[in-house]
Formats: C-alpha cells, structure tokens, sequence
C-alpha cells in the first residue's frame, strides 16, 4: 500500500526552465511533508518542507506547494541547474510517528 | 558542518552469518531513525530511537535489533542473513522533542549478502 506516490518516474527539463515535481498522497493523517535530492551512491539530502498550516514554502530557488483538500504537493525548481539532476524523493509523517514515508521517487534530468 | 557518518559504507557477507552497521549522529541530535532501501525501491522505515529509548518502530524483522548508545550512536544488528537482505542501510538523525523536526541523512552502507 503506497500511501506516498510519485506517479512521474522520470522528468526532463531544459536548463534555465522551471522543473515541477508532483507527489500524491493518501493518508490523511500525513501534516508535514518534506522533499529530499538523492545522487547515486549517497544519502538523500533534504531539501525543503512544509507543515499542513501552510499551503507555500519558499527556499532559493525551490518551492513547495501543498494542496490539503487534494492531497497534493509539488517541487517547483526555478531556474533549474544541470547540478539538480538527481531523484527527489517526497516524504510524509504524521505527528504521532517518528517514521518518513517516501515515495517512489521521480528522476529529474536537467538539460544543458 | 558535520553530517551524519555511517561504518562501514560497504559490507559483503555470506547467507546466515551477521552483520552490525553503526551510525553516528550529528552532533546534538538525539533522535537516530534507520531505513532500507532495496534496488528500485523508496526508502523503507525499520525502527527509530529518542533519547536512548526506541520511539518507532516499523517493518523491521525479528532477525534485526538496534540500539542507541549514551554517545547518541546508534548500532543496527542483523542475523541469519538472507539473500533479500541486500540493500543500502541508511541512517538518519534530527534534533527531537520539536514537532518538525527534518531527518538528515547519512551516506549509508551497502550490504551484499552472497
């Protein structure tokens, strides 16, 4: 049971355009929401979150956008970078659990 | 700034023997979280400590136990293990007792079992 979707396995994106990155959930329960930029070989890296009270979170050039009534969050990257190519993965909790939900991962490629 | 350091990063064992994989924290965060991630998978959730005392647990197997340490360090043990075990075992940690708290992630260790 997924309860964390990312239903774009793989994005491309011409360098200097805007990237979006869309993630579906299910759990009701989920309040907070995190996004993570994994490269081979390494650990995920966080990159931005966001709390159910919010419906926007600004950092640099990355926004998240969080839809509660459709259960929807999107990573938007702008202007995308040849250095953001990598899978991002989103990540859900709920505030009675320590655990991250991920999902499934979207591989974002980033062309010069 | 210090990150958190996974030992060893690479480990290659034989079906039933053992393994321990350990995970030192960044400094001050107290809470160590571990997760598994099989080839084309998302990262899984297996059992989490706060303060020395286990606060979540997940799809962890029965072979498998960790521990958090007075250090904060963390060790995951796994027995009699199986082909399926393979994975990158990642650690994490975060600064608890805070409602949102983010998880930061080590590098991992990728074990082989043959």
């Amino acid at each position: 049971d997924q309860q964390v979707k990312q239903n774009s396995p793989s994005l491309s994106v011409q360098e200097g355009r805007i990237s979006i990155l869309n993630c579906d959930y299910t759990n009701s329960m989920f309040d907070y929401f995190l996004w993570y930029k994994k490269y081979p070989a390494e650990g995920p890296t966080f990159l931005i979150s966001i709390s159910s009270i919010k419906d926007k979170n600004e950092d640099g050039r990355f926004t998240v956008f969080l839809n509660k009534s459709a259960k929807h969050l999107s990573l938007h990257i702008v202007p995308s970078q040849p250095g953001d190519s990598a899978v991002y993965f989103c990540a859900a909790k709920d505030f009675g659990n320590e655990k991250l939900t991920f999902g499934t991962g979207t591989r974002l490629t980033i062309i010069p | 700034a210090a990150g958190v350091i996974q030992s060893p990063r690479h480990l290659i064992k034989e079906k039933r023997e053992t393994a321990t994989l350990k995970c030192y924290p960044i400094p001050r965060h107290d809470t160590v979280y571990w997760y598994q991630q099989g080839p084309g998978q998302d990262p899984q959730f297996l059992i989490s400590f706060y303060e020395k005392m286990q606060s979540d647990k997940g799809s962890i197997p029965d072979r498998f136990s960790a521990q958090q340490f007075s250090d904060y360090h963390s060790e995951l043990n796994m027995s009699s293990l199986e082909l399926g075990d393979s994975a990158l075992y990642f650690c994490a940690s975060s600064l608890g007792g805070t409602i949102y708290n983010e998880q930061f992630f080590g590098p991992g260790t990728r074990l082989t079992v043959l």
